[in-house]
């Protein structure tokens, strides 16, 4: 079964750092996308960004562009979202997701989610 | 970068109404779009890609339709199980856009 494990929830302060993960199995990690998408409080997906496993290939969205950095330890199929500094806006659910090979770009499956909440 | 924007933003609708929810790309995407579901505190998941694949599970009462700008999501006939925020998004190049999500209630 491929399946996409996150790491548990984080309850953080501003200007602390932060990386959650997402963890790949059932399926050879390496040559999928993974993907990474944000949800605040009552509002909608906002796509962040994805990284190609094999080569650590990154795209960011323009609006997360120097925000967080997408990162990936192929060794242990696990694909990383990290923060240097959190901001209360920070606080959110994100999910990270699998993107299919080539034309099949759809995100399928999807983690569980982290919910990370930054609160003075 | 294309936008993707979905109407209504909302709707309610009776149990076995025919629901119809809309996406439109500012430009040209072909068939790269896929319809997302997400039921209220639940994950994401995938109903229908390549604007009108059915995803393997997902009941037939949903549909998609369309290619380029305008698509379609229909819901033949609501059913309570149905109650969740639906989003589109094109998946072609990056920017992998989301639409801003309709919420679908029961009347």
């Amino acid at each position: 079964e491929v399946q996409l494990v996150q790491s548990g929830a984080e309850v953080k302060k501003p200007g602390e750092s932060l990386k959650i993960s997402c963890k790949g199995s059932g399926y050879s990690f390496s040559s999928y996308w993974i993907g990474w998408a944000r949800q605040m409080p009552g509002k909608g997906l906002e796509w962040m960004g994805i990284i190609y496993p094999a080569d650590s290939d990154t795209r960011y969205s323009p609006s997360f562009q120097g925000q967080v950095t997408i990162s990936v330890d192929k060794s242990i199929s696990t694909a990383y979202l990290q923060w240097s500094s959190l901001k209360a806006s920070d606080t959110a659910m994100y999910y990270c997701a699998r993107r299919g090979i080539g034309s099949a770009g759809w995100f399928d499956p999807w983690g569980q989610g982290t919910l990370v909440t930054v609160s003075s | 970068d294309i936008q993707m924007t979905q109407s209504p933003s909302s709707l309610s609708a009776s149990v076995g109404d025919r629901v119809t929810i809309t996406c439109r790309a500012s430009q040209g995407i072909a068939n790269y779009l896929a319809w997302y579901q997400q039921k209220p505190g639940k994950v994401p998941k995938l109903l229908i890609y390549a604007a009108s694949t059915l995803q393997s599970g997902v009941p037939s009462r949903f549909s998609g339709s369309g290619s380029g700008t305008d698509f379609t999501l229909t819901i033949s006939s609501l059913q309570p199980e149905d109650v969740a925020t639906y989003y589109c998004q094109k998946y072609n190049i990056v920017p992998l856009t989301f639409g801003g999500g309709t919420k679908v209630e029961i009347k």
